[in-house]
């Protein structure tokens, strides 16, 4: 059974920094793309990030709402992708889902953390 | 960027009704592969999205064959017949043929 679990979500200032990251089980993580989609308060879905396996070199793409400001990672070994978000802005605010594709979609999700960016 | 657009924002159904929700992308979503990256999921209350239809048409794992997708190059359709209770929520196409990926903005269904 394919199982995420994010964690590390919480309240962060404008501009500060946090790390979130999502724990995969069930699945060969380290042959296929994770992703990060968001999810802020009443809204709806916002892809974030993507990261592709060793294979393809640990490509990344980035939404451009938060290029230069967010960085996707990985960690094979421990089957943990992870979300480093830099000079957070309030509009950040959001449910963080971990997704793993399976393809060119969102197959399976986490339970999601939450970030709130707040003075 | 492709701009996903859906229709209606919400709709009402009877159960054991019919529904069929809309999505249209800004340009086609055709794969240089030659496949079409529309998938549809469904976020029920307090939960996360769960994927319903990958692929224009292919159901997911465990997916009810209540749930059906059709469409090509830019306009797509998901039915759902026989309308249950369980199946209310907000419902979201989503493409995956190029970056960025981008999510129509959703409709919810309601029942009646």
């Amino acid at each position: 059974e394919v199982q995420l679990v994010e964690s590390g979500g919480g309240l962060v200032q404008p501009k500060g920094s946090l790390k979130i990251s999502c724990a995969a089980s069930g699945f060969i993580f380290d042959t296929y793309s994770m992703n990060w989609v968001r999810q802020a308060p009443g809204k709806g879905l916002e892809w974030v990030a993507h990261i592709r396996s060793k294979s393809y070199n640990y490509a990344r793409y980035y939404a451009d709402s938060v290029k230069g400001r967010f960085t996707i990672s990985r960690d094979d070994s421990r089957s943990m992708v992870y979300l480093q978000m830099d000079n957070v802005k309030t509009e950040d605010t959001a449910i963080y889902y971990c997704s793993y594709p399976g393809g060119n979609w969102f197959a399976y999700w986490g339970q999601g953390t939450l970030v709130t960016v707040s003075s | 960027d492709v701009v996903m657009t859906q229709t209606p924002v919400s709709l009402s159904v009877s159960l054991g009704g019919q529904v069929s929700i809309s999505c249209r992308s800004s340009q086609s979503l055709v794969h240089n592969n030659g496949n079409t990256y529309l998938s549809w999921y469904l976020q029920k209350p307090g939960q996360s999205p769960q994927l319903l239809i990958y692929k224009v048409s292919n159901r997911f794992s465990g997916i009810s064959d209540r749930f059906s997708g059709s469409g090509s190059g830019t306009d797509f359709t998901l039915k759902i017949s026989r309308v249950e209770p369980d199946d209310l929520g907000v419902y979201y196409c989503g493409q995956g043929t190029q970056y960025p990926l981008t999510f129509g903005s959703g409709t919810k269904l309601e029942i009646k």
